[in-house]
């Protein structure tokens, strides 16, 4: 069966910093992948997807990156954190198709501080 | 206007209660539709997906799609403690997923 981890839980780091977060999925190959971040109360909101290794689309311009090194490994980076950073960060995975459900992983609570 | 509109909630029911969740979308390209669970600090889980029209049943849950209404629901008999969590609506047209804000569910023993 299809897993997805994503590290690490909890993040607190203080403006201006550089940031790093890593999902990875195990049990497929080929997947579209996604970072979502989530406001307390609020809907979902996609920041980026990646259909292949090395593509990616960005949906929101913001001070986010997002890298696809290997097939099943999604990275979301930022040079200089700031403080509307802060929020719940949410990995995903999909077979092939944008109208496959996507599933989750268990997310990051980012704090800046 | 949203593309998808959800009732944020909370929704209080006593245990055992029938819950019905509850969004609205304006566009009539949408063919996808998807309920989510999700637990405090959790991921959202996929609980239904169904495709166009009509119903769809797991156990305790029912989903069903009304796209000449453009409206979906989710059905939960015999609710328990433990589905107190917050349900999001999602849906697609070729493209994109689009969510809805989420409905927080609270289940009283």
């Amino acid at each position: 069966s299809q897993t997805i981890h994503q590290w690490p839980a909890t993040l607190v780091q203080p403006v201006g910093s550089p940031l790093s977060l890593e999902c990875t999925v195990e049990g497929t190959s080929n997947p579209n992948l996604y970072w979502y971040r989530q406001a307390a109360g609020r809907g979902l909101q996609l920041l980026f997807y990646s259909v292949g290794i090395g593509q990616i689309s960005s949906e929101v311009p913001q001070n986010l990156s997002a890298s696809r090194p290997q097939d099943r490994q999604f990275i979301l980076s930022s040079k200089k954190l700031l403080l509307s950073d802060s929020g719940f960060y949410l990995c995903a995975w999909s077979v092939a198709g944008f109208s496959q459900p996507q599933h989750f992983g268990d997310g990051t609570r980012l704090s800046i501080l | 206007q949203k593309e998808v509109e959800q009732d944020p909630g909370p929704l209080s029911v006593p245990e055992g209660a029938i819950v019905s969740l509850n969004c609205t979308y304006s566009n009539s390209a949408f063919q996808y539709f998807m309920w989510y669970r999700q637990y405090s600090r959790k991921g959202p889980e996929l609980l239904m997906y169904t495709y166009s029209s009509g119903n769809k049943e797991d156990g305790r849950f029912t989903a069903q799609v009304d796209k000449s209404s453009k409206y979906i629901s989710l059905f939960i008999r015999d609710s328990q403690p433990s589905d107190s969590a917050t349900y999001l609506c999602a849906m697609s047209p070729p493209h994109q997923l689009i969510w809805g804000a989420g409905t927080k569910l609270i289940i009283k023993p």
